[in-house]
Formats: C-alpha cells, structure tokens, sequence
C-alpha cells in the first residue's frame, strides 16, 4: 500500500527553466510534508517543508504546494541549476508526538538539469 | 558540527551470518531513526529509539531484525542470519529533543548479501 507516490520516475529539463515535481497522497491523516534531496551515495537532505495549515511554503529557489483537497503536493524549482540534478523523495507524516521522525517515502523522481 | 555518522559504509556478508550497523546521532539530538532502502525503491521506516527506549518498531521485520539506542555509545541495528534480502542501503536520522519533522540523515551503510 503505497501511501505516498511520485508518479514521475524521472524529469528533465533545462537550465534556468523551471522544473515541477509531483507527489500524491491518499492518508488524510498526513499532515507534515517534506521534501529531500539525494545524491548518490549520500544520505537524502532536507530540502523544504510545509504543514497541512498552509498552502505554500517558499525558500529561495523552492517552493511547495500544497492542496489538501486533491493530496497533492508539488515541489517548484525556479531557476533550474545543474547542481539540482539528484533524486528528490516527497515524504509525509502523521501529527506530531511519536510520529513526528515517522516519515513515509515516495519512491523518488530522478531530476537531471541539462546545461 | 559533525552529521549523523554512520558506520561502516559498506558490509558484506555471507547468508547466515550476523551484521552490525552503527549510528552516532548529530550532537545535542536525542532521537534515532532507522530506514531501509531496497534497490529502486523510497526509504521506508523501521524503527524510533530515543536513549535505552524503543518509541515505534512497527517498521522492524518480526524476526532478526533488533535496535538498540544505549545509554552510552552509538545506536546499533542488528540482523542476525542475514539473507539475501536484506541487501539494501541502512540510513540513519536524527532529531532534536524539540522535533521539528526535520531529520538530519547520516550517509547510509550499504549491506550486500552474497
């Protein structure tokens, strides 16, 4: 039962262009989203997140959106750089206590910025 | 500020034998998270420590598997008689006392099962 999916196996796109990552979710219970970048051979990194209180959430370059309604959430990236090519993992939890660190993974979206 | 460290990066074992992982939260964090990555697939949970306390295993698979989160030392995740299976990269995260949602994960430890 796959609680979080990002449908995209894979994005490619410009530099300086935009690029938009999806992720869907079918628990309502959900109510903290993040997002994490990885790079091979690496541990992922927190990226940026939003609360279920919100419907976007920007931090330079990045922004999310989120529409409870629908359980999407998107993940803007504006201007694409190279350096941006990684694999990026949706996440989501549940409200806070013990399930706070409980986060569940999309599958990924493997993110390739072409100069 | 060292990150989560996580050792050894990578391990081999034959089927049947035991595999240690450890993990070293950043400093001043008092919650350990394990996740398991299979090969083409997302980071899924396993287990939450906090110090000489298990919080959620409801991620751990119901047999070999077992975590620990000493008084003193790393947090261990343990995997007596490994199979092939449980080949996968072994991340570890932490968070701060005040969790945020926010995990700081360590560089993973790769486990190959021959």
């Amino acid at each position: 039962d796959q609680q979080v999916k990002q449908n995209s196996p894979s994005l490619s796109v410009q530099e300086g262009r935009i690029s938009i990552l999806n992720c869907d979710y079918t628990n309502s219970m959900f109510d903290y989203f993040l997002w994490y970048k990885k790079y091979p051979a690496e541990g992922p990194t927190f990226l940026i997140s939003i609360s279920s209180i919100k419907d976007k959430n920007e931090d330079g370059r990045f922004t999310v959106f989120l529409n409870k309604s629908a359980k999407h959430l998107s993940l803007h990236i504006v201007p694409s750089q190279p350096g941006d090519s990684a694999v990026y993992f949706c996440a989501a939890s549940g409200a806070g206590g013990t399930s706070y660190g409980k986060l569940t993974f999309g599958q990924g979206t493997i993110l390739t910025v072409h100069p | 500020n060292a990150g989560v460290m996580q050792n050894p990066r990578h391990l081999v074992r034959r089927r049947g034998q035991e595999a240690r992982l450890r993990c070293s939260p950043m400093k001043g964090h008092s919650h350990v998270y394990w996740y398991r990555q299979l090969p083409e697939e997302g980071l899924k949970f396993m287990v939450y420590l906090q110090k000489e306390n298990i919080i959620d295993e409801s991620g751990m698979p119901k047999e070999r598997f077992s975590a620990e989160f000493p008084k003193e030392g790393p947090s261990i995740l343990r995997i007596q008689q490994v199979v092939r299976g449980d080949s996968a990269a072994y991340f570890c995260a932490s968070s701060p006392p005040s969790g945020t949602g926010e995990l700081f994960f360590g560089e993973g430890s790769r486990l190959t099962v021959l």
